[in-house]
């Protein structure tokens, strides 16, 4: 079946790195615009940043510019998310999701949680 | 930068009654929105998009509507497993625009 599974989060300190991982499943990885979407302890969801297909265009949240990258490698159906410079307001669980253009994203992975603290 | 506001931040319906939830745009965005409705500990599911168009999936009792900045989100005869947090999403694919309002919080009265 279609899926999404996010790994990679933990409890890191500020200032360090963390790369999280999205693997998907059941359907045509490289055809697929990608997102990445977090939310807050006790906050709303917020957008974070999207690849296109071929991870040639990349767009950022102003609030993760030049600390995010996101990428992605469609031999191993594999999306990425670089986190540097991690700071407290980072915390927050992590979800990609599968953008199918004709629509939003329609299919979310369950997340994974990053706790940045010291 | 569009602005996505919701009200209410909070809304109390009792059991087979109906819910309905606001949400504008700070600017007219046609009717690149959806709605998704998001639990404790689960992924976000998207209920519609195009402001009025069902996903897959999704029972007819959810619908969307509104245009341009003032758009509605009605559930009708509400079911145990419809309270959660719900969100309005603006999307543009190009140039990439996405942003999400901050949500309502359906509880059950």
């Amino acid at each position: 079946q279609v899926e999404l599974v996010e790994s990679g989060g933990g409890v890191v300190q500020p200032g360090m790195s963390l790369r999280l991982s999205c693997v998907a499943s059941g359907f045509t990885f490289s055809g697929y615009v990608m997102h990445w979407v977090r939310q807050a302890p006790g906050k709303g969801l917020e957008w974070v940043g999207v690849i296109w297909t071929d991870g040639n265009y990349k767009q950022y949240a102003d609030s993760v510019k030049g600390r995010f990258s996101i990428s992605r490698d469609n031999s191993k159906n594999t999306l990425y998310l670089q986190i540097d410079s991690l700071r407290g307001e980072d915390t927050a669980v992590y979800y990609c999701a599968r953008d199918p253009a004709t629509h939003p994203c329609d299919v979310w992975g369950q997340g994974t949680m990053i706790t940045v603290s010291s | 930068e569009i602005v996505m506001t919701q009200s209410p931040a909070t809304l109390s319906v009792s059991l087979g009654e109906r819910a309905t939830l606001s949400c504008r745009a700070s600017q007219s965005i046609s009717s690149n929105l959806a709605w998704f409705q998001h639990k404790p500990g689960q992924a976000p599911r998207l209920l519609i998009y195009g402001a009025s168009t069902r996903a897959t999936g999704i029972p007819a009792r959810f619908s969307g509507s509104g245009s341009e900045t003032e758009f509605t989100f009605t559930i009708n005869s509400l079911q145990s497993e419809d309270f959660a947090v719900y969100y309005c999403h603006h999307y543009n694919n190009w140039p990439p625009m996405y942003t999400f309002g901050q949500g309502t919080k359906l509880e059950i009265k």
